[in-house]
């Protein structure tokens, strides 16, 4: 199993502040690396799956950057609010992994009003 | 569409006991996944299937069984259920592999005691 690390375990923000997460991921036998933002008491929901090395891709005032060489994706909030408190997953899908995602453990975001 | 749904919501199982988890899609979805959700560990696969008739392992699949009879069904069977299994079971189905996101389930949470 090749691991997936993301950083910070857990981050806590006032309403109207930006932030961004980390990714880190085998650079080796890249497919794909997958986002999702998961709600307490909810399930996983995609944000975004990216294939190319380069790529950027924003939802609202959620984007994200992938650098396949390196090995690293880097999620962004721009003026954090509230309802953006969740744990952001991210999961690589690697040709080492027949298939399957392994996914982090998450960045538990907190935003306080 | 209902998307993923899974029942029961809550079990409680006493050591010993068998239990069948029930997964169903209405996407018409080929791959499905059984991932298990415990404190600080993130989610593990336990089983996959790529479509029906054909299922694989994951990361922990012992202690479990799965089935594939139909496109829209994937049941997880707890056979001689234990502690260790305590834990929050999803399911999640995607159209495909690598490029595409996850649909996930509400969850089940079973304790087994």
């Amino acid at each position: 199993i090749l691991n997936v690390e993301q950083s910070p375990q857990s981050l806590h923000v006032q309403e109207g502040d930006s932030t961004n997460f980390t990714c880190s991921f085998p650079s080796s036998n890249f497919y794909a690396l997958h986002w999702y933002r998961w709600e307490t008491a909810k399930s996983p929901e995609a944000l975004f799956v990216m294939t190319l090395n380069g790529d950027e891709k924003k939802k609202g005032r959620i984007s994200a950057t992938l650098n396949t060489k390196e090995g690293y994706s880097y999620l962004y909030i721009k003026g954090s609010q509230p309802e953006d408190s969740a744990t952001y997953l991210c999961a690589d899908y690697n040709a080492g992994n027949n298939r399957k995602l392994i996914w982090g453990l998450g960045t538990s975001l907190a935003v306080n009003p | 569409n209902a998307g993923v749904t899974q029942t029961p919501k809550f079990r409680i199982l006493k050591i010993g006991q068998s239990m069948t988890l029930q997964c169903t899609q209405d996407m018409n979805h080929n791959y499905m996944y059984w991932y298990r959700q415990d404190p600080g560990m993130g989610l593990k696969l336990i089983y996959y299937s790529v479509g029906a008739g054909i299922t694989d392992k994951g990361e922990v699949p012992n202690g479990y069984n799965v089935s594939r009879s139909t496109t829209e069904d994937f049941p997880l069977r707890l056979e001689l259920a234990a502690p260790s299994q305590t834990s929050v079971y999803f399911c999640a189905s995607s159209p495909g592999g690598r490029s595409y996101e996850q649909y996930f389930g509400p969850g089940t949470r079973l304790t087994v005691t």
